[in-house]
C-alpha cells in the first residue's frame, strides 16, 4: 500500500541554523499539508499547498517556514533561523484531488530537536 | 471558527472491554467529515474510522465505531474488545468540506488498555 515518508526521522540542530524538512507524498496526490506537534500538545495544521502554492497557513507559519515542491515527488519544509519553540514532532500529509471521503495519509513524522 | 474538544486526557479499560472515548465539536457548517486518528507509540498517525456528517448511520470498522449526534455535535468512539495494542493516543479530527480541507484536531485522549 502506497505511504507517505518523511525524512530524517530525528533531526537536531542548534538554535539560529536552518533546517529543512522532507517528505515524499503519495505519488497521485494532489494537496500537501504539514502540521506540527509540540510533545504533549494537539496536533496542529501550519499549512496546505495546492497546485505549486500555498492555499491556506496557520498563524504559526511565519517568515521563517517555507514550503515547496522541488521536483514534483518531494515536498518540503524549511525552517530558515530555528527557535527553542520550534521543537516539536512534523507531519506531512497527502491527499487526492477529490473532495468527498478521501482523508489525509500522514507520514511517520520528523522530530525536530533545537538546542 | 471550529473547534474539536477531547474532555477526558485518559482513559483505562481492561483488555477484551468496551472503552468509549468522547469528542465534542463546533461548526456553523452543515456538511463535514469527521476523523478517528490513532497515535501509537511510534508517533505514526492512523486512520481509525471516519463519519460523514451527511450520512445517518454511524460507521463501524471490525471493533471500532461511533456514535454520531449531529444534532449534539458528539462524536464519540467505541472501541470493543480491547485489544493491548489498541493503547495510544487517540486523536479526534474535524474536515470541511469546502476550502483546503486542514485538519482540526482535539487535544487527544491518552488509551491505557490494563492486562
Amino acid at each position: 500500500e502506497p505511504e507517505v515518508t518523511q525524512t530524517p526521522s530525528h533531526q537536531v540542530t542548534q538554535m539560529g541554523q536552518e533546517v529543512i524538512l522532507r517528505c515524499v507524498p503519495i505519488s497521485n496526490h494532489l494537496y500537501f499539508y504539514w502540521y506540527r506537534q509540540i510533545l504533549g500538545q494537539k496536533v496542529e495544521f501550519l499549512v496546505s499547498f495546492y497546485n505549486n502554492e500555498i492555499s491556506e497557513k496557520s498563524e504559526i507559519f511565519d517568515d521563517q517556514f517555507s514550503v515547496e515542491r522541488p521536483d514534483g515527488s518531494n515536498f518540503t519544509l524549511k525552517i530558515r533561523s530555528t527557535k527553542l519553540e520550534d521543537s516539536a514532532m512534523y507531519f506531512c500529509a497527502s491527499r487526492t484531488g477529490q473532495a468527498r471521503g478521501y482523508e489525509q495519509y500522514f507520514g511517520p513524522g520528523t522530530r525536530l530537536t533545537v538546542t | 471558527a471550529q473547534t474539536v474538544t477531547q474532555s477526558q486526557p485518559e482513559m483505562s479499560v481492561q483488555e477484551a472491554e468496551t472503552v468509549t472515548l468522547s469528542c465534542t465539536y463546533d461548526t456553523s457548517e452543515s456538511d463535514y467529515y469527521l476523523f478517528w486518528y490513532k497515535q501509537p507509540p511510534s508517533r505514526q498517525m492512523i486512520l481509525v474510522i471516519r463519519q460523514e456528517a451527511y450520512k445517518q448511520q454511524n460507521a463501524t470498522e471490525n471493533r471500532f465505531s461511533v456514535n454520531f449526534q449531529k444534532a449534539a455535535k458528539s462524536f464519540s468512539l467505541k472501541i470493543s474488545d480491547s485489544q493491548l495494542g489498541d493503547a495510544a493516543m487517540y486523536f479526534c479530527a474535524y474536515r470541511a468540506t469546502s476550502g483546503t480541507y486542514k485538519y482540526i484536531f482535539g487535544t487527544g485522549t491518552r488509551l491505557k488498555v490494563l492486562a
